[in-house]
């Protein structure tokens, strides 16, 4: 059983170029979130998906970022016009639905991140 | 947004010590509670998930006080191994069977054990 899935592991894109990260949740999640971690700094929430919906994108900056969590496929994080301040470690993590009165078991799993530097 | 508050430390402890930090949250109607732990440039791991009873695995100790908001990780012992980042994971929203409800993360206690 494949934990959560995250590629490129690493990224190098020049500013002005697109970078597209792509998050596999583990199998039986359909709850997937993206953080970015910038050096020396905590996780910083950006959005928050549930299949072909987007369910809080509070943490997302207005501009240059989209997020979908098609049907089917993976997640994608698409950074348009990259610039120095992009670079960071982006990390997905995938949880179950929570249904019924059993809400144990929801916790959320991480992929290993995606660490893009642009040059 | 809902919001969950950690002193970022560091906490500097010598080995075999004991080393509590507490997490603070500020929506009531949060579900549910975990502590996960962050090695250096790694991705954040589940340390394990906080019961309105309190639990304990091993040298770790989690409990709730729902009263006054708040959860709190006590390690026992301490190893050079424990030396991480602490972080503080709460989920929100009121039951609704399957609603939009999700995590909120702290921005981690950074715990450093020392010989």
């Amino acid at each position: 059983n494949a934990g959560v899935m995250q590629n490129p592991r690493h990224l190098v894109r020049r500013r002005g170029q697109e970078a597209r990260l792509r998050c596999s949740p583990m199998k039986g999640h359909s709850h997937v979130y993206w953080y970015r971690q910038l050096p020396e700094e905590g996780l910083k929430f950006m959005v928050y998906l549930q299949k072909e919906n987007i369910i809080d994108e509070s943490g997302m900056p207005k501009e240059r970022f989209s997020a979908e969590f098609p049907k089917e496929g993976p997640s994608i994080l698409r950074i348009q016009q990259v610039v120095r301040g992009d670079s960071a470690a982006y990390f997905c993590a995938s949880s179950r639905i929570r249904e019924g009165i059993n809400r144990d078991n929801t916790e959320a799993f991480f992929g290993q991140g995606t660490r893009l530097t642009v040059v | 947004r809902k919001e969950v508050e950690q002193d970022p430390g560091p906490f500097n402890v010598p080995e075999g010590a004991t080393v509590a930090f507490n997490c603070t949250y500020s929506n009531s109607a949060s579900q549910s509670f975990f502590w996960y732990r962050q090695d250096c440039r790694k991705e954040p791991k589940l340390l394990m998930s906080v019961y309105s009873s309190g639990n304990e695995d091993g040298r770790f100790t989690a409990q709730l006080n729902r009263a006054s908001q708040y959860i709190s990780l006590l390690i026992r012992d301490s190893k050079l191994s424990d030396s991480a980042t602490y972080l503080c994971v709460v989920a929100w929203g009121p039951y609704s069977g399957g609603g939009a409800d999700g995590l909120t993360f702290g921005k981690g206690t950074h715990l450093i054990i020392q010989p």
